[in-house]
C-alpha cells in the first residue's frame, strides 16, 4: 500500500513552453502533498506544500507564478512549470502522507520527473 | 530554521560487514521526528527507519538501527550485514509538524556502495 506515482518520468521541452507534472496517490487519500526539487548529487529542496482544496504554501525563494501547484482532489496534485527555461531543468519529486491511522511522519515518494529544458 | 548535516558524501563497505552513516542536525525544537530515507539508483525514495525525539530508545528495523543522541543532536544509521541491495543514496531528514503541512528537511545525502 501507500503508492505514489508521478507522470511523466521524464520530459524534454523547448524554452518558453509550460510543462505539467502529475502526482497521484494510488491507494490512499492524501490531504497534503509536497513538491521537491533535486539537483544532481544534491539533496531534496522543498518547493511547496500542496493542500487539497486550498492554495499551496511555497517555500521562501520559490516563484509562485513560475511553479503553479494545483491539488484538486485527494489523490492528485499537479506541478506546472510555466515558461520553462534551461535553469528550470531538474529532477522534481513529489511525496504524500497518508491520513489514515496514527501519525508516523512517513512520507511516500513518487518516482520523480526529470525535466530538461532546451 | 532547521539544518541537517551529513558529513560523509560517500561511503563504501564490504558485503556482510557493518557500516555507520553520520547525521547531525540543528534545531531549537524539543519535539520532532527524524528519519533515514534510502534512494536507490533510478528508484523511488523509501523510508528506512524513523525516530521520535521524545523516545529515548533507539529505533531498530531488522539490519538497520540508529544511535540517537538528542543532547548532541546526532542521529547515525548503522547497517549490519550489508547487502548489495543496500547500495543507494541515504538521506537523513528532520521533521517538525506545522499547521501548514509537516516539513521534511533533508541532509545532503551519503552515497553508499556495497562491494561484493
Amino acid at each position: 500500500g501507500a503508492v505514489v506515482s508521478q507522470h511523466p518520468s521524464w520530459v524534454i521541452c523547448k524554452s518558453g513552453t509550460s510543462v505539467k507534472i502529475e502526482c497521484r496517490s494510488l491507494d490512499f487519500q492524501a490531504t497534503t502533498m509536497f513538491w521537491y526539487r533535486q539537483f544532481p548529487k544534491q539533496s531534496l529542496m522543498l518547493m511547496a506544500t500542496s493542500n487539497e482544496g486550498s492554495k499551496a504554501t511555497y517555500e521562501q525563494g520559490v516563484e509562485k507564478d513560475k511553479f503553479l501547484i494545483n491539488h484538486a482532489s485527494l489523490t492528485l496534485s499537479t506541478l506546472t512549470v510555466t515558461s520553462a527555461h534551461p535553469e528550470d531543468s531538474s529532477f522534481y519529486i513529489c511525496s504524500a502522507a497518508t491520513t489514515s491511522g496514527s501519525f508516523t511522519g512517513e512520507l511516500f515518494f513518487g518516482e520523480g520527473s526529470r525535466l530538461t529544458v532546451l | 530554521a532547521q539544518t541537517v548535516t551529513q558529513s560523509q558524501p560517500e561511503m563504501s563497505v564490504q558485503e556482510a560487514e557493518t557500516v555507520t552513516l553520520s547525521c547531525t542536525y540543528d534545531t531549537s525544537e524539543s519535539n520532532y521526528y527524524l528519519f533515514w530515507y534510502k534512494q536507490p539508483p533510478s528508484r523511488q525514495m523509501i523510508l528506512v527507519i524513523r525516530q521520535e525525539a521524545y523516545k529515548q530508545q533507539n529505533a531498530t528495523e531488522n539490519r538497520f538501527s540508529v544511535n540517537f543522541q538528542k543532547a548532541a543532536k546526532s542521529f547515525s544509521l548503522k547497517i549490519s550485514d550489508s547487502q548489495l541491495g543496500d547500495t543507494a543514496m541515504y538521506f537523513c531528514a528532520f521533521m517538525k509538524r506545522r499547521s501548514s503541512g509537516d516539513k521534511l528537511t533533508f541532509g545532503t545525502g551519503t552515497r553508499l556502495a556495497v562491494r561484493p
